[in-house]
């Protein structure tokens, strides 16, 4: 699986869209970037996934380059529930998820 | 809308003892993972079952960690002979899904304390 490098922490205003960007230049063309994020004591849950499209849910949108080696999580409105550990990860047909360290989000009022 | 539960939420045990924890993933679905956490880090992958078939296994999973999932339905997993450095949040979680990767739904995890 692709190596993803992600920046340690971001801090976002209440209100403002936050945009979490994720480099993978080494994925390859089989693997799926998905999103996950992690609140304080609790499991990892899912946010959204993309081969090569963009995708938008009801939680984020996911930006793809059109050469696949970076994408950015947009959360268009942020709230103070959003702080939380961001994991961006490339998912082979192995389907096991091999997590980074990940970007600490920061909500601020 | 039941989600995956795990079982115990906590447990301290005293090294050298015996654990063993319980998933119970979403019911139709048929992939299961374990992964550790420890703190300040993310979740490591441990193994993975489709159905009962236990598929992959980290190379970092000591051969005192084995884990089950009999019926294809709950799963369990068991540590012998524990260490301090077992001390860690353990995860399950489920998905479905025949080829390809799937959204992963966690569980809220079991946190193992060895003293």
């Amino acid at each position: 699986d692709a190596k993803t490098t992600q920046p340690t922490s971001m801090d976002c205003a209440e209100g403002r869209a936050a945009n979490l960007p994720c480099n993978h230049s080494t994925i390859s063309g089989n693997e799926y970037v998905y999103w996950y994020r992690q609140i304080h004591s609790q499991g990892p849950q899912y946010i959204i996934h993309g081969l090569k499209n963009n995708e938008t849910n009801e939680m984020a949108s996911l930006i793809i380059t059109e050469d696949r080696k970076s994408s950015t999580l947009i959360l268009p409105h942020a709230t103070l529930r959003d702080t939380a550990v961001y994991y961006c990860i490339a998912v082979g047909y192995g389907n096991k998820l091999v997590f980074g360290a990940g970007t600490i989000l920061r909500v601020k009022s | 809308d039941t989600g995956v539960s795990q079982d115990p939420r906590h447990k301290i045990t005293k090294r050298g003892q015996n654990v063993t924890f319980r998933c119970d993933p979403i019911s139709e679905h048929n992939r299961l993972y374990w992964y550790r956490q420890t703190l300040g880090q993310g979740p490591e992958f441990l193994t993975y079952f489709q159905n009962e078939a236990q598929l992959e296994k980290s190379r970092l999973l000591s051969d005192r960690f084995s884990a089950e999932r009999p019926k294809g339905s709950f799963s369990t997993l068991e540590i012998q002979r524990t260490e301090q450095g077992d001390s860690a949040m353990y995860l399950c979680a489920s998905s479905f899904g025949r080829f390809g990767p799937n959204e992963q739904f966690f569980g809220p995890g079991t946190r193992l304390t060895v003293l």
